[in-house]
């Protein structure tokens, strides 16, 4: 089955890290983009940024640059979004997808993960 | 950067047609997608290249985009088709990907 697992839900305080997964299945894993969209609670979809497992090249949207880090390890089929002091307006649910394969101006997301829910609280 | 507009809410009768906007600068010259997102739920592309659907989505959803405006229309409208629906474009200038804002869908 073609699927992106991501990790289970964390709870963590304020100035900590954390790392959360992507793991992929079912497909070819390198050969395609792997995005990271933030909800925040009760809001809409941000795009964080993307990475191309096969050499780790990662485009961030300006809005998240500096703030996190994406990263991948291609002989497990897995992405990553990191922190490394973590902010109560972190709180939000963290997808990742996968960008489909074609011209650059017809990309878009075709595969989802269910989402990993990042509680931050003191 | 590129910004893309929608209505935060819209509101059919079950068995009419609903149609969310999607607005941006010259949105007619890129390729939208859209996503639905059901509560509670990851989101699910539903049209993509501005009127091609994945399998399994049914001929009563479709997509146009034309100027400044792409359309989401869905006919016949049935209670889960209520959800959050999300336009999508690639931005060429900026390399970025943008989200609109969201439309919540009700179905009364």
């Amino acid at each position: 089955e073609v699927q992106l697992v991501q990790s289970g839900a964390e709870v963590k305080k304020p100035g900590e890290s954390l790392r959360i997964s992507c793991k992929g299945s079912g497909y070819s894993f390198t050969n395609y983009w792997i995005a990271w969209v933030r909800q925040m609670p009760g809001k809409g979809l941000e795009w964080m940024g993307i990475i191309f497992p096969a050499d780790s090249d990662t485009k961030y949207s300006p809005s998240f640059q500096g703030q996190v880090t994406i990263s991948a390890d291609k002989s497990t089929n897995t992405t990553f979004l990191q922190w490394t002091r973590l902010k109560p307006s972190d709180n939000a649910m963290f997808y990742c997808a996968r960008q489909n394969l074609g011209p650059h101006y017809l990309w878009y997301f075709d595969l989802w993960g269910r989402g990993t829910l990042v509680t931050v609280s003191s | 950067s590129y910004v893309l507009t929608q209505p935060p809410s819209v509101s059919v009768a079950a068995g009419k047609t609903a149609s969310i906007t999607c607005g941006g600068d010259n949105i007619g010259g890129k390729s939208v997608h859209w996503y639905q997102q059901k509560a509670g739920q990851a989101p699910v592309v539903i049209i993509y290249y501005d009127s091609a659907r994945p399998a399994g989505i049914p001929e009563r959803i479709s997509g146009s985009n034309s100027g400044s405006t792409a359309t989401l229309t869905i006919s016949r409208v049935e209670a889960g088709d209520e959800a959050d629906y999300y336009c999508q474009v690639w931005d060429y200038s900026s390399d970025l990907r943008v989200f609109g804002e969201g439309t919540k869908l009700t179905v009364l």
